[in-house]
Protein backbone atom coordinates (compact mmCIF):
# COMPACT_ATOMS: atom_id res chain seq x y z
CA UNK A 1 0.00 0.00 0.00
CA UNK A 2 1.25 3.29 -0.94
CA UNK A 3 -1.03 4.84 2.31
CA UNK A 4 -1.57 8.54 1.76
CA UNK A 5 -0.27 10.33 -1.13
CA UNK A 6 0.47 14.18 -1.73
CA UNK A 7 0.84 16.20 -5.11
CA UNK A 8 2.97 18.61 -5.48
CA UNK A 9 5.12 18.30 -2.98
CA UNK A 10 6.23 22.15 -3.54
CA UNK A 11 4.27 24.96 -5.54
CA UNK A 12 4.75 28.78 -5.05
CA UNK A 13 1.84 30.66 -6.19
CA UNK A 14 1.34 34.57 -7.02
CA UNK A 15 -1.88 36.19 -5.46
CA UNK A 16 -5.00 35.77 -6.83
CA UNK A 17 -4.20 32.59 -8.51
CA UNK A 18 -6.16 29.53 -8.15
CA UNK A 19 -4.56 25.46 -7.77
CA UNK A 20 -5.96 22.43 -6.23
CA UNK A 21 -3.69 20.42 -4.10
CA UNK A 22 -4.44 16.27 -4.55
CA UNK A 23 -4.59 13.76 -1.94
CA UNK A 24 -5.12 9.93 -2.39
CA UNK A 25 -5.73 6.87 -0.04
CA UNK A 26 -5.82 3.22 -0.96
CA UNK A 27 -6.23 2.08 1.97
CA UNK A 28 -10.56 2.33 1.69
CA UNK A 29 -10.39 4.68 4.58
CA UNK A 30 -14.42 6.49 5.01
CA UNK A 31 -12.77 9.41 6.61
CA UNK A 32 -10.21 12.00 5.08
CA UNK A 33 -8.91 15.73 6.51
CA UNK A 34 -6.88 18.59 5.41
CA UNK A 35 -4.98 20.70 7.85
CA UNK A 36 -2.48 23.17 7.61
CA UNK A 37 0.24 23.65 9.22
CA UNK A 38 2.06 27.15 10.76
CA UNK A 39 5.29 27.53 12.79
CA UNK A 40 3.92 27.82 16.15
CA UNK A 41 0.24 27.16 15.62
CA UNK A 42 0.40 23.52 15.23
CA UNK A 43 -2.13 21.71 12.50
CA UNK A 44 -5.22 22.89 12.19
CA UNK A 45 -8.22 21.31 10.32
CA UNK A 46 -9.03 22.92 7.06
CA UNK A 47 -12.10 20.27 5.63
CA UNK A 48 -12.74 17.10 6.29
CA UNK A 49 -15.10 14.14 4.61
CA UNK A 50 -17.08 11.29 6.20
CA UNK A 51 -17.62 9.44 2.89
CA UNK A 52 -17.88 10.20 -1.08
CA UNK A 53 -20.18 12.96 -1.43
CA UNK A 54 -20.24 13.98 1.85
CA UNK A 55 -17.88 17.26 3.32
CA UNK A 56 -18.17 19.79 6.44
CA UNK A 57 -15.86 22.83 7.25
CA UNK A 58 -13.16 22.39 9.83
CA UNK A 59 -11.76 25.02 12.20
CA UNK A 60 -9.90 27.22 9.36
CA UNK A 61 -12.23 26.99 5.79
CA UNK A 62 -12.18 30.42 4.84
CA UNK A 63 -10.51 30.33 1.12
CA UNK A 64 -10.72 26.98 0.19
CA UNK A 65 -13.05 24.21 -1.40
CA UNK A 66 -13.26 20.32 -0.95
CA UNK A 67 -15.15 17.78 -2.68
CA UNK A 68 -15.20 14.06 -2.83
CA UNK A 69 -16.64 12.10 -5.32
CA UNK A 70 -14.60 9.04 -5.07
CA UNK A 71 -13.66 7.07 -1.68
CA UNK A 72 -9.67 7.17 -2.63
CA UNK A 73 -9.21 11.19 -3.64
CA UNK A 74 -9.94 14.27 -1.32
CA UNK A 75 -8.81 17.29 -3.45
CA UNK A 76 -8.80 20.73 -1.89
CA UNK A 77 -9.00 24.03 -4.10
CA UNK A 78 -7.22 26.98 -3.26
CA UNK A 79 -9.89 29.27 -4.83
CA UNK A 80 -7.94 32.83 -4.66
CA UNK A 81 -4.42 32.48 -3.11
CA UNK A 82 -3.23 34.97 -0.45
CA UNK A 83 -0.32 35.25 0.85
CA UNK A 84 -1.97 34.51 4.09
CA UNK A 85 -2.28 30.64 2.72
CA UNK A 86 1.49 30.02 2.71
CA UNK A 87 2.11 27.14 4.97
CA UNK A 88 2.38 23.39 4.94
CA UNK A 89 -1.18 21.52 3.64
CA UNK A 90 -1.23 18.08 5.33
CA UNK A 91 -3.88 15.17 4.44
CA UNK A 92 -5.18 12.36 6.86
CA UNK A 93 -7.46 9.35 6.35
CA UNK A 94 -8.63 6.99 8.86
CA UNK A 95 -11.01 4.24 8.82
CA UNK A 96 -14.84 4.10 10.55
CA UNK A 97 -14.56 3.28 13.66
CA UNK A 98 -10.79 4.12 14.31
CA UNK A 99 -9.33 6.87 15.89
CA UNK A 100 -5.49 6.45 14.48
CA UNK A 101 -4.91 8.79 11.44
CA UNK A 102 -2.80 8.46 8.71
CA UNK A 103 -0.81 11.39 7.45
CA UNK A 104 0.47 12.09 3.73
CA UNK A 105 3.82 13.64 3.17
CA UNK A 106 2.67 17.12 2.78
CA UNK A 107 2.66 19.72 0.29
CA UNK A 108 4.50 23.31 1.24
CA UNK A 109 3.03 26.33 -0.63
CA UNK A 110 4.11 29.55 -0.97
CA UNK A 111 1.84 32.16 -2.21
CA UNK A 112 3.52 35.44 -2.94
CA UNK B 1 -13.31 24.30 22.11
CA UNK B 2 -10.62 21.83 23.16
CA UNK B 3 -7.56 23.26 23.34
CA UNK B 4 -4.14 21.59 23.38
CA UNK B 5 -0.60 22.47 25.09
CA UNK B 6 2.63 21.01 24.86
CA UNK B 7 5.13 22.34 27.37
CA UNK B 8 8.27 22.61 26.91
CA UNK B 9 8.39 24.11 23.14
CA UNK B 10 12.20 23.06 22.96
CA UNK B 11 13.92 20.16 24.84
CA UNK B 12 17.35 19.23 25.06
CA UNK B 13 18.85 16.18 26.68
CA UNK B 14 21.48 14.05 26.81
CA UNK B 15 21.96 10.43 24.95
CA UNK B 16 20.56 7.61 26.75
CA UNK B 17 18.73 9.75 29.10
CA UNK B 18 15.13 8.67 29.87
CA UNK B 19 12.73 11.73 29.28
CA UNK B 20 9.05 12.98 29.67
CA UNK B 21 6.82 14.97 27.23
CA UNK B 22 3.58 16.70 28.34
CA UNK B 23 0.23 17.32 26.60
CA UNK B 24 -2.29 18.76 28.16
CA UNK B 25 -6.52 19.69 27.61
CA UNK B 26 -9.24 21.23 28.56
CA UNK B 27 -11.83 19.17 27.72
CA UNK B 28 -11.92 16.01 29.08
CA UNK B 29 -14.54 14.54 27.10
CA UNK B 30 -12.09 13.24 24.39
CA UNK B 31 -12.46 9.52 22.42
CA UNK B 32 -8.44 9.15 22.19
CA UNK B 33 -5.00 10.88 22.19
CA UNK B 34 -2.51 10.21 19.70
CA UNK B 35 0.92 11.21 19.85
CA UNK B 36 2.92 11.57 16.39
CA UNK B 37 6.70 12.72 15.71
CA UNK B 38 7.29 14.98 13.46
CA UNK B 39 11.09 15.20 11.27
CA UNK B 40 12.15 17.98 9.82
CA UNK B 41 10.34 18.87 6.11
CA UNK B 42 8.31 15.48 6.49
CA UNK B 43 4.93 14.12 7.74
CA UNK B 44 3.32 12.98 10.73
CA UNK B 45 3.85 9.47 11.91
CA UNK B 46 1.71 8.16 14.14
CA UNK B 47 3.93 6.81 17.19
CA UNK B 48 0.67 5.85 19.74
CA UNK B 49 -2.94 5.83 20.05
CA UNK B 50 -4.76 5.86 23.52
CA UNK B 51 -8.08 5.35 23.30
CA UNK B 52 -10.54 7.27 25.96
CA UNK B 53 -11.03 3.41 27.49
CA UNK B 54 -7.76 3.13 27.96
CA UNK B 55 -4.97 4.89 30.31
CA UNK B 56 -1.45 3.53 28.33
CA UNK B 57 0.26 2.34 24.99
CA UNK B 58 3.52 0.94 24.98
CA UNK B 59 5.48 0.43 21.91
CA UNK B 60 9.37 -0.02 22.42
CA UNK B 61 11.10 2.09 24.18
CA UNK B 62 8.06 5.09 24.38
CA UNK B 63 5.37 4.43 27.06
CA UNK B 64 2.19 6.79 26.67
CA UNK B 65 -0.08 7.41 29.40
CA UNK B 66 -3.76 9.12 29.77
CA UNK B 67 -5.43 11.01 32.76
CA UNK B 68 -8.71 12.22 31.54
CA UNK B 69 -9.94 13.39 35.20
CA UNK B 70 -6.79 15.98 35.04
CA UNK B 71 -6.47 16.62 30.97
CA UNK B 72 -2.92 14.97 30.64
CA UNK B 73 -1.41 12.61 28.53
CA UNK B 74 2.62 12.07 28.68
CA UNK B 75 4.60 10.47 26.61
CA UNK B 76 7.83 8.54 28.56
CA UNK B 77 11.17 7.90 26.15
CA UNK B 78 13.61 5.59 27.62
CA UNK B 79 17.26 5.21 26.96
CA UNK B 80 16.95 8.13 24.65
CA UNK B 81 19.01 7.81 20.96
CA UNK B 82 20.32 10.58 18.93
CA UNK B 83 17.63 9.28 16.45
CA UNK B 84 14.96 10.15 18.42
CA UNK B 85 15.56 13.76 17.71
CA UNK B 86 12.00 14.88 15.95
CA UNK B 87 9.01 17.11 17.21
CA UNK B 88 6.83 14.94 18.83
CA UNK B 89 3.07 16.16 18.57
CA UNK B 90 -0.18 15.61 20.66
CA UNK B 91 -3.68 15.53 19.45
CA UNK B 92 -6.85 14.59 20.68
CA UNK B 93 -10.40 14.26 19.03
CA UNK B 94 -12.31 11.70 16.99
CA UNK B 95 -11.47 10.20 13.47
CA UNK B 96 -12.98 13.26 11.92
CA UNK B 97 -10.96 15.81 13.34
CA UNK B 98 -8.19 16.31 15.98
CA UNK B 99 -6.97 18.95 17.95
CA UNK B 100 -3.45 19.26 17.98
CA UNK B 101 -0.52 20.79 20.25
CA UNK B 102 2.21 22.96 18.83
CA UNK B 103 4.34 20.08 19.80
CA UNK B 104 7.50 19.76 21.54
CA UNK B 105 11.33 19.91 19.53
CA UNK B 106 13.62 17.32 21.26
CA UNK B 107 17.00 17.24 20.42
CA UNK B 108 19.10 14.19 21.49
CA UNK B 109 23.19 14.90 21.73
CA UNK B 110 25.59 11.95 21.40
Amino acid sequence: NAGVTQTPKFQVLKTGQSMTLQCAQDMNHEYMSWYRQDPGMGLRLIHYSVGAGITDQGEVPNGYNVSRSTTEDFPLRLLSAAPSQTSVYFCASTRDGSYEQYFGPGTRLTVT
Amino acid sequence: KQEVTQIPAALSVPEGENLVLNCSFTDSAIYNLQWFRQDPGKGLTSLLLIQSSQREQTSGRLNASLDKSSGRSTLYIAASQPGDSATYLCASGSARQLTFGSGTQLTVLP
